[in-house]
């Protein structure tokens, strides 16, 4: 069965705290893995996509990389406003549905 | 920025009355999601449209829950009766249909049942 889980639950950090959330997954193939952030009350923003192993993309102080087997989102020198939820989803061949993990509440503090 | 609208925002129903969701996709974006995601949860997916073709339901609960898109713009989202464990947001998606872009979701539909 395909699945994604994400870790920590939960990440208070001090502003310029830099560090990372993580995301691991199995699914049969994956076709991509898929980064948001979710602000309370809100539906979640797009990110990131990531295809294939070795893969990095960046936004700001966000970037994101693949393995085979997971995917992190590093937070460089992260600011108040980065404090959200940060949900990691993936997307197995032949479908568009996204299997979503239960996402990294990120708290940063001034 | 375009947008995926919701409404309403927010709903509060009691128990056993019927409820219903509206989106209104970005324009153009020929796939349409319905997701519901409970409180402390990943989202999950209720329904997706190509157009107007349903293309995935399997996790719909079709007994009480009902979707339709009819000219493959614009969908509501219907329950029929609402039950407690119905509490949760509802999310609208839309996406081209180009495989790799990001769904652009709407701001949801927080429902309440008392």
């Amino acid at each position: 069965e395909d699945q994604v889980t994400q870790s920590p639950e939960a990440l208070r950090l001090q502003e310029g705290e830099s560090s990372s959330l993580n995301c691991s997954y199995t699914v049969s193939g994956l076709r991509g893995l898929f980064w948001y952030r979710q602000d309370p009350g809100k539906g979640p923003e797009f990110l990131f996509t990531l295809y294939s192993a070795g893969e990095e993309k960046e936004k700001e102080r966000l970037k994101a990389t693949l393995t085979k087997k997971e995917s992190f989102l590093h937070i460089t020198a992260p600011k108040p406003e980065d404090s959200a939820t940060y949900l990691c989803a993936v997307q197995a061949p032949g479908t568009d549905k996204l299997i979503f993990g239960t996402g990294t509440r990120l708290q940063v503090f001034p | 920025e375009a947008e995926v609208a919701q409404s309403p925002r927010y709903k509060i129903t009691e128990k056993s009355q019927a409820v219903a969701f509206w989106c209104d996709p970005i324009s153009g974006h020929a796939t349409l999601y319905w997701y519901r995601q409970i409180l402390g949860q990943g989202p999950e997916l209720l329904v997706q449209f190509q157009d107007e073709s349903v293309v995935d339901d399997s996790q719909l609960p079709k007994d009480r829950f009902s979707a339709e898109r009819l000219k493959g713009v614009d969908s509501t989202l219907k329950i029929q009766p609402a039950e407690l464990g119905d509490s949760a947001m509802y999310l609208c998606a839309s996406s081209p249909r180009t495989f790799g872009y990001g769904y652009t979701f709407g701001s949801g539909t927080r429902l309440t049942v008392v």
